[in-house]
């Protein structure tokens, strides 16, 4: 079945550091793979989205390319600011599928 | 955007509890999910058109319905404490290329 697999937290950085958050997926059709973050207390926000290999998108500084050899949809943000703590989840869409499926999160939190 | 009703709720367990959504402007989609505290959202199911369209590893005591409107419910018969979890709503246009965009969520508690 379709899972997805991100690295465990939490991520602590500096205020100005570069964030890489990573994450890998296993399908059997050709997904669609999103970014999502959560902010404490609150539900969840899209981040950014792809829909095919070699896609890649991005939101307010953050970036994530669709690897499909490496089945990978790494979340890279060059400069990470207090605002950005929060968790932050990488969500697949598998072809033909209803519902998205999550990895477990990763809780980033930026010291200033 | 989507917002779902109440914010947060408790319950015991043995009771009954329903939740709402009303979705997105222009979506006719609405899926369900459980987060469970540090855990990703897990599906529950989705309806499109009054129609349940897909169901996760849930039992029967977790049912739904989709109004005319949009709007959503979400029910739960036999409340058990591991059913205590974040609830969230997500609503979606329903072409199957689509990004489905969440609610608040709503925090059931059971006691």
């Amino acid at each position: 079945g379709d899972s997805v697999t991100q690295m465990e937290g939490p991520v602590t950085l500096s205020e100005e550091a570069f964030l890489t958050i990573n994450c890998t997926y296993t399908a059997t059709g050709y997904p669609s793979l999103f970014w999502y973050v959560q902010y404490p207390g609150e539900g969840l926000q899209l981040l950014l989205k792809a829909t095919k290999a070699d896609d890649k998108g991005s939101n307010k500084g953050f970036e994530a390319t669709y690897r499909k050899e490496t089945t990978s949809f790494h979340l890279e943000k060059g400069s990470v600011q207090v605002s950005d703590s929060a968790v932050y989840f990488c969500a697949l869409r598998d072809t033909g599928r209803r519902a998205l499926t999550f990895g477990s999160g990763t809780r980033l939190q930026v010291q200033p | 955007g989507v917002t779902q009703s109440p914010t947060h709720l408790i319950k015991t367990r043995g009771q009954q509890v329903t939740l709402r959504c009303s979705s997105q402007s222009g979506h006719n989609t609405v899926s369900w999910y459980q987060q469970a505290l540090g855990q990703g959202p897990q599906f529950i199911f989705q309806y499109y058109r009054e129609e349940e369209n897909g169901r996760g590893n849930f039992p029967p005591r977790f049912s739904g319905l989709q109004f005319p409107n949009d709007s959503s419910e979400l029910n739960v018969n036999a409340l058990e404490l591991d059913d205590s979890a974040l609830y969230l709503c997500a609503s979606s246009d329903g072409t199957g290329k689509e990004t489905q965009y969440f609610g608040p969520g709503t925090r059931l508690l059971v006691l």
